[in-house]
């Protein structure tokens, strides 16, 4: 079946570091991919999503490239700060209807001041 | 901004009780869905809902779930009996049309003892 997959479960950064987190997938047909972002205590927050090969999806100074060729969505972001710590979350979502997301194990990143 | 709201936060029940937790979604969404989260694991969907009918279900919703909307109140997801393994945080999410990226509330920790 569909799956993501994140390499780093935690990531620590110095402010003003660059930040890269990987996702992979796996699916059949043509998924979106998306980054959301959790904070302690809260629900996940939608960060952006990116549908085509080469679309390139960003917010909050984060971004991330579809590339169908090495299946990949990696999210970066030029230089961190303190409040950027959370844990990221990779998905892809198969839309038949409706959004089934299938969410990768997330990345937990802290930033020290 | 708009959000979805979860009653109650945290819920303590005996095994073999049934429960149900409340979802207060976006006025104007149209789409509702459940994900379940264990301790320490990645968020997996459980059940997506449109037009009072559930669309798709994972294999993690069982038998004794069941989700309803009805007349437009609150989202409800019913978990009847409760086993030690329903243990978890549910999230309700809403979106208003299937192209859009769900919005998640802040989720209900449920403790089955």
């Amino acid at each position: 079946g569909d799956s993501v997959t994140q390499t780093e479960g935690q990531v620590a950064l110095s402010e003003e570091d660059f930040l890269t987190i990987h996702c992979n997938y796996s699916a059949s047909g043509y998924p979106a991919l998306f980054w959301y972002v959790q904070y302690p205590g809260e629900g996940p927050q939608f960060l952006f999503r990116a549908s085509r090969d080469k679309e390139k999806g960003s917010s909050r100074g984060f971004e991330a490239t579809y590339d169908k060729g090495t299946t990949s969505f990696h999210l970066r972001k030029a230089s961190v700060q303190e409040s950027d710590s959370a844990v990221y979350y990779c998905a892809l979502g198969a839309s038949s209807g409706s959004w089934q997301l299938i969410f990768g194990s997330g990345t937990q990143l802290t930033v020290m001041p | 901004g708009p959000k979805v709201l979860q009653i109650p936060s945290h819920q303590i029940i005996d095994m073999g009780q049934m429960v149900t937790l409340n979802c207060d979604p976006v006025s104007n969404h149209l789409y509702f869905y459940w994900y379940k989260q264990i301790l320490g694991q990645q968020m997996e969907f459980l059940v997506n809902f449109y037009n009072g009918k559930v669309m798709e279900k994972s294999k993690l919703f069982k038998d004794q779930f069941s989700v309803e909307r009805p007349d437009g109140s609150y989202f409800t997801l019913k978990i009847q009996p409760t086993a030690l393994e329903d243990s978890a945080v549910y999230f309700c999410a809403s979106s208003f049309g299937s192209n859009q990226a769900p919005l998640f509330g802040e989720g209900t920790r449920l403790s089955v003892l």
